[in-house]
């Protein structure tokens, strides 16, 4: 079946620092991949997305290139400042059948930044 | 806009007892997400419909989880006979469509704890 590991957390960072969160997956076909955030006390929200193979997401200084060689979509970020302190998720969906749309997370990464 | 909104943001309940969580998805998004986000699973998912039909209830863990759509709009997630194992946030999502390409939006989430 389909599958998402993240780096274990909690990661602890200096602001400025530069951040990386690993993310592999497991799938059958060619999902499409999604990184979300969840900032203390609120909901989940997309952060970034791509849709095929080499693709790259992007949004608020974030990146991550959908790596089909490696199954892995990496998340990462130059210079982190304290506001991006959050849990963050990895997921992929699943393609074809009943289940078109479906999301499978990872098990989230906790980011703190210090100032 | 209205983004989704969940109903009740928290309850706390007595096992046995049956519970409703109620899901606004955002207007016209036609395809509905239940998952529950709990300490020892993570981020899991329940149960998805497209329009007022469930083609994938597969993520629902046992026959005590039950779930409907009415209007293509609302959706509410009974519980019966609450476990204490049930305890954990409930989370909506609703999308335009099905597809890695239809970014799933999150309500706020319901806080379930049975005692």
């Amino acid at each position: 079946g389909n599958s998402v590991t993240q780096m274990e957390g909690p990661v602890t960072l200096s602001e400025e620092a530069f951040l990386t969160i690993n993310c592999t997956y497991t799938a059958t076909g060619y999902p499409s991949l999604f990184w979300y955030v969840q900032y203390p006390g609120e909901g989940l929200q997309l952060l970034l997305k791509a849709t095929k193979a080499d693709d790259k997401g992007s949004n608020k200084g974030f990146e991550a290139t959908y790596r089909k060689e490696t199954t892995s979509f990496h998340l990462e970020k130059g210079s982190v400042q304290v506001s991006d302190s959050a849990v963050y998720f990895c997921a992929l969906d699943t393609k074809g059948g009943t289940s078109y749309g479906k999301l499978t997370f990872g098990q989230g990464t906790i980011l703190t930044v210090h100032p | 806009g209205a983004g989704v909104s969940q109903s009740p943001s928290n309850k706390v309940t007595e096992k046995g007892k049956d519970v409703e969580l109620r899901c606004d998805p955002i207007s016209g998004h036609t395809a509905l997400y239940w998952y529950r986000q709990s300490l020892g699973q993570g981020l899991e998912f329940l149960i998805y419909f497209q329009g007022n039909s469930a083609p994938d209830k597969s993520g629902l863990p046992s026959d005590r989880f039950s779930a409907e759509r009415t209007g293509g709009s609302v959706s509410t997630l009974t519980i019966q006979r609450t476990q204490q194992e049930d305890s954990a946030v409930y989370l909506c999502a609703s999308s335009r469509g099905t597809g890695g390409r239809e970014t799933q939006y999150f309500g706020p989430g319901t806080r379930l704890l049975v005692l």
